[in-house]
C-alpha cells in the first residue's frame, strides 16, 4: 500500500520549453504532497508544500512563477517547470502523505534541459 | 532554522560487523526524526521513525536529546543493507512546520561480503 507514482521518469527537452511532472497517490488520498529537488551528490531540498484545493506554499528562494504547482485532487499534484533552462536540470521528487503519517515518495523525475 | 548533519558520506563495513550511521540535528523545538533508505534503483522509503521505537530489518535508532543525535545502528550488517541512508527531521505535531522534512546529506553504506 501507499504507492506514489511519478511521471515521466526522465525527460529531455530544449531550453525555453515548459515541462509538466505528475505525482499521483495510487492507493490513498493524499492531503498533502511535497516537491523536492535533488542535485547530483546532494541531499533533497524541499521546494514546496501542496495541499489539495489550495495554493502551494513555496520555500524561501523557490520561484513560484517558475515552478507552478497544481494540486487539483486528493490523488494528483503537478509541477510545471516553465520556460526551463539548463540550470533547471535536476532530479525532482514528489512525496505524498495523509494527516501526520510519514511521507511516501515517488521514483523521481530526471529533467535535462539542453 | 532546522538542520540535519550526517558527517559520513561513505561508510564501508564487512558482513557481520556492527554498523552505526551518525546523524546530528539542530532544532529549537521538539523534533520528530526519521531514517529513510534508498536501495539501488529504488525509491526513497521510510526505515524508522523515532516515535515508533521499533526495530526494522535489525536497525534501531534512539533519539538522544542531550546530544541532539539520532544515530542508526545494526549489530550485524548484511550485504543487502548496502544503500543510501538519509536522516530527516520535521517539527513536532502541532507546529507550523509539521510535516516538512529537512534531510541530511545522506550516507552511502556498503557492506562487503
Amino acid at each position: 500500500g501507499a504507492v506514489v507514482s511519478q511521471h515521466p521518469s526522465w525527460v529531455i527537452c530544449k531550453s525555453g520549453t515548459s515541462v509538466k511532472i505528475e505525482c499521483r497517490s495510487l492507493d490513498f488520498q493524499a492531503t498533502t504532497m511535497f516537491w523536492y529537488r535533488q542535485f547530483p551528490k546532494q541531499s533533497l531540498m524541499l521546494m514546496a508544500t501542496s495541499n489539495e484545493g489550495s495554493k502551494a506554499t513555496y520555500e524561501q528562494g523557490v520561484e513560484k512563477d517558475k515552478f507552478l504547482i497544481n494540486h487539483a485532487s486528493l490523488t494528483l499534484s503537478t509541477l510545471t517547470v516553465t520556460s526551463a533552462h539548463p540550470e533547471d536540470s535536476s532530479f525532482y521528487i514528489c512525496s505524498a502523505t495523509v494527516g501526520n503519517q510519514p511521507q511516501h515518495f515517488g521514483d523521481g523525475t530526471r529533467l535535462s534541459i539542453l | 532554522a532546522q538542520r540535519v548533519t550526517q558527517p559520513e558520506k561513505l561508510l564501508s563495513v564487512f558482513k557481520g560487523a556492527p554498523v552505526e550511521l551518525k546523524c546530528n540535528y539542530s532544532y529549537s523545538g521538539s523534533p520528530e526524526l526519521f531514517w529513510y533508505v534508498q536501495y539501488s534503483r529504488q525509491r526513497l522509503q521510510l526505515l524508522l521513525r523515532h516515535i515508533s521505537r521499533e526495530s526494522i530489518k535489525g536497525f534501531t535508532a534512539d533519539l538522544n536529546k542531550g546530544e541532539t543525535s539520532f544515530h542508526l545502528k545494526k549489530p550485524f550488517a548484511q550485504e543487502e543493507d548496502s544503500a543510501m541512508y538519509y536522516c530527516a527531521l520535521t517539527a513536532n505535531a502541532g507546529g507550523t512546520s509539521y510535516g516538512k522534512l529537512t534531510f541530511g546529506q545522506g550516507t552511502i553504506l556498503t557492506v562487503h561480503p
